[in-house]
């Protein structure tokens, strides 16, 4: 029974290029929700999705950052033009309910992104 | 607008000793509260939670109290195990909000054999 799959783990990105970062819900659930930690803070709510939709994105910064969770296939967080500033560790939860309180989401491993 | 604050960024504690951390919260909207355990490298692995209805939940050697009035609420770990070394993160919910949760710093906890 995999848990969340995050990949890649580790990312390097120079200056101005796109960074994609892939996760794939345990199985049976469809919401998926990102969160962003920054060196010695908390992780910081980024988006909420289901299948096909966003639900609450109030958390994504309003310019090159964007979130899908297609029909099939993983969830993809993807930035834009990165800046050093984008460098931290991103991590994806998933659960089989909607409205949740998070009890039942179950985080990955996290993409540590590191913008050179 | 740091609306939920663990003040300790670390703890240290005796093996068999109990370990308390400590979080505290400002929007009074927040009515779910969660404690969330990470080891480095890995993702945040859910610990106990507790509802603003109840002021005490336990579970194991784990129990968290919640003080409404003063916005606080702490996890108690007894006996404490080094095993548990991690960074505890205390995480809070508001109705309104669904599943948006909001995050504490982080306390790094180190249990001593």
């Amino acid at each position: 029974n995999a848990g969340v799959m995050q990949n890649p783990r580790h990312l390097v990105r120079r200056r101005g290029q796109e960074a994609r970062l892939r996760c794939s819900p345990m199985k049976g659930h469809s919401h998926v929700y990102w969160y962003r930690q920054l060196p010695e803070e908390g992780l910081k709510f980024m988006v909420y999705l289901q299948k096909e939709n966003i639900i609450d994105e109030s958390g994504m910064p309003k310019e090159r950052f964007s979130a899908e969770f297609p029909k099939e296939g993983p969830s993809i967080l993807r930035i834009q033009q990165v800046v050093r500033g984008d460098s931290a560790a991103y991590f994806c939860a998933s659960s089989p309910m909607s409205g949740l309180r998070n009890t039942e989401a179950f985080f990955g491993q996290g993409t540590r992104l590191t913008v050179v | 607008d740091q609306q939920v604050k663990q003040n300790s960024p670390s703890l240290s504690v005796q093996e068999g000793r109990i370990s308390i951390l400590n979080c505290d919260y400002t929007n009074s909207m927040f009515d779910y509260f969660l404690w969330y355990k990470k080891y480095p490298a890995e993702g945040p692995t859910f610990l106990i939670s507790i509802s603003s209805i109840k002021d005490k939940n336990e579970d194991g050697r784990f129990t968290v109290f919640l003080n409404k009035s003063a916005k606080h609420l702490s996890l108690h770990i007894v006996p404490s195990q080094p095993g548990d070394s991690a960074v505890y993160f205390c995480a809070a919910s508001a109705e309104t909000s669904g599943s948006r949760l909001t995050f504490g710093e982080g306390t790094q906890l180190t249990v001593n054999p």
